[in-house]
């Protein structure tokens, strides 16, 4: 099945600051990518996705781009808000669902 | 459009204990998955219906966890008897077609449970 890892685990940024997760996929038939976040006491939530005939993809302060040559994608987030402070998960996907690894765990400093 | 809710949100059981998790997906939607979520983990699949059939519940360890779909609507999941192990947050999602072609899920709050 396909593997994805994901980087860094924890990322520490200054409020107003940008972020940026990366995931590293092996599947080059992978044609679909979504990030999910996931806030404490709640379920993880969509927040945008991108096909692979499309390289970026933004919706206000966040964005997606998508390397299909390198085979990785990343998200970033603008200016950054306490809000944020979550954590993002890059999850595989296969016939069985989704398919989560730990994520990354993004904290917003005041 | 109300999404996906489950309870109990909270429940605390000695181990050897039975427990059981309700969940009701968005109206419409025929796939539900119930996930396990240890502390600090991603979600992990626990088993996946589509209507009211099983998809695949190759996760689930079935001497001690069951689920159904009756109708095709609401699922729960069962865990009989109850292990320290077992203490996690239990989500329940569905979407409107499988998650493998793309299909956005849409999870509920969870049932966070704690096995003493």
């Amino acid at each position: 099945g396909e593997n994805v890892e994901q980087h860094p685990s924890t990322l520490s940024v200054q409020e107003g600051d940008s972020a940026v997760i990366k995931c590293t996929y092996s599947d080059s038939a992978s044609n679909y990518f979504p990030w999910y976040k996931q806030e404490l006491g709640k379920g993880p939530q969509l927040i945008i996705d991108i096909r692979s005939n499309v390289g970026e993809k933004k919706d206000q302060r966040i964005a997606v781009t998508l390397n299909k040559t390198a085979k990785h994608f990343s998200l970033h987030i603008t200016e950054t808000q306490p809000e944020d402070s979550a954590v993002y998960f890059c999850p595989t996907i296969g016939a069985d669902g989704l398919t989560f690894g730990k994520g990354t765990h993004l904290i917003i400093q005041p | 459009e109300a999404g996906v809710a489950q309870s109990p949100r909270y429940k605390i059981i000695e181990k050897r204990q039975s427990v059981a998790f309700w969940c009701n997906p968005i109206s419409g939607h025929a796939t539900l998955y119930w996930y396990q979520q240890i502390l600090g983990q991603g979600p992990k699949l626990l088993i996946q219906f589509q209507n009211n059939g099983v998809v695949d519940d190759s996760q689930l360890p079935k001497d001690r966890f069951s689920a159904e779909r009756l109708k095709g609507v609401d699922s729960t999941l069962k865990i009989q008897p109850a292990k320290l192990e077992d203490s996690a947050v239990y989500l329940c999602a569905s979407s409107l077609e499988l998650a493998g072609v793309g299909g956005e899920l849409f999870f509920g709050e969870g049932s966070r449970l704690t096995v003493l």
